[in-house]
C-alpha cells in the first residue's frame, strides 16, 4: 500500500523566516514519483515539483528547495525567507509506477505573517 | 491551452437530488482523475481513467457515486441521490499519460458542492 504522511497540520511563521514542511512516504515499489503541490486560498492546486525514486539529488528553485532522502523515506520542502504570498496549504503526493495513482498527504497549512 | 475545465464552479442542491459534475481535460491528455477534498479526509482519489477506461474506482465511496468518460474530452461524476455528507470540493485532474515525463497532473478549479 502507498501512504503519505504530513505530520505538521499547521505552521505559522513571520515573514523572512525559513520554514520546512515535512513529508514521509510509504511504498513497497522501487519505482515511484514524489510531488509537491500548493493550494493557495483561491483553491486551485498548483504543481511545484516532481522527483522520481532514482534521483535523490536535491533541488533548488529560487526560495524553494527540496530534500529527498530514500533512507528515511522523506521528501521535505523548505521555503527560505518566507513571504506572505507563500501562505497556502502544501500537499505532498506519491505515485508508484505499478499503481499509477496519485495519492496525497493531508496537507500542511502554512501561514506567513507580515 | 485553457487547462482542465470543470463545471459548475459552485453547486447547491437539496438532499435527495441528483448532481452531475463535469470535466473537460486538457486536449491530448490520456489520464483523468476525480478527487474529493474535505476538511476531515483531505484529498481523496475517487476514480481514475486511462484512455477513457476506468482503471481504479476503489475510492468511490458508495453506489450513489458513478463516473463516466464517454470520450477523451469529457467526463462526468454523478451523485444520486445526494446527501449532506457529500458536501465537498470535487477536483478533476488530467495527465498526459504514463512515464516519468507524463506524471504531472493538472488540476481544474474544482466544483464546490453543498448539499442541504
Amino acid at each position: 500500500a502507498q501512504k503519505v504522511t504530513q505530520a505538521q497540520t499547521e505552521i505559522s511563521v513571520v515573514e523572512k523566516e525559513d520554514v520546512t514542511l515535512d513529508c514521509v512516504y510509504e511504498t513497497r515499489d522501487t519505482t515511484y514519483y514524489l510531488f509537491w503541490y500548493k493550494q493557495p486560498p483561491s483553491g486551485e492546486l498548483v504543481f511545484l515539483i516532481r522527483r522520481n525514486s532514482f534521483d535523490e539529488q536535491n533541488e533548488i528553485s529560487g526560495r524553494y528547495s527540496w530534500n529527498f532522502q530514500k533512507s528515511t523515506s522523506s521528501f521535505n520542502f523548505t521555503i527560505t525567507a518566507s513571504q506572505v504570498v507563500d501562505s497556502a496549504v502544501y500537499f505532498c503526493a506519491l505515485m508508484t509506477y505499478n499503481t499509477d495513482k496519485l495519492i496525497f498527504g493531508t496537507g500542511t497549512r502554512l501561514q506567513v505573517f507580515p | 491551452d485553457a487547462g482542465v475545465i470543470q463545471s459548475p464552479r459552485h453547486e447547491v442542491t437539496e438532499m435527495g437530488q441528483e448532481v452531475t459534475l463535469r470535466c473537460k481535460p486538457i486536449s491530448g491528455h490520456n489520464s483523468l482523475f476525480w478527487y474529493r477534498q474535505t476538511m476531515m479526509r483531505g484529498l481523496e482519489l475517487l476514480i481514475y481513467f486511462n484512455n477513457n477506461v476506468p482503471i481504479d474506482d476503489s475510492g468511490m465511496p458508495e453506489d450513489r457515486f458513478s463516473a463516466k468518460m464517454p470520450n477523451a474530452s469529457f467526463s462526468t461524476l454523478k451523485i444520486q441521490p445526494s446527501e449532506p455528507r457529500d458536501s465537498a470540493v470535487y477536483f478533476c485532474a488530467s495527465r498526459p499519460g504514463q512515464g516519468y515525463e507524463n506524471t504531472e497532473a493538472f488540476f481544474g478549479q474544482g466544483t464546490r458542492l453543498t448539499v442541504v
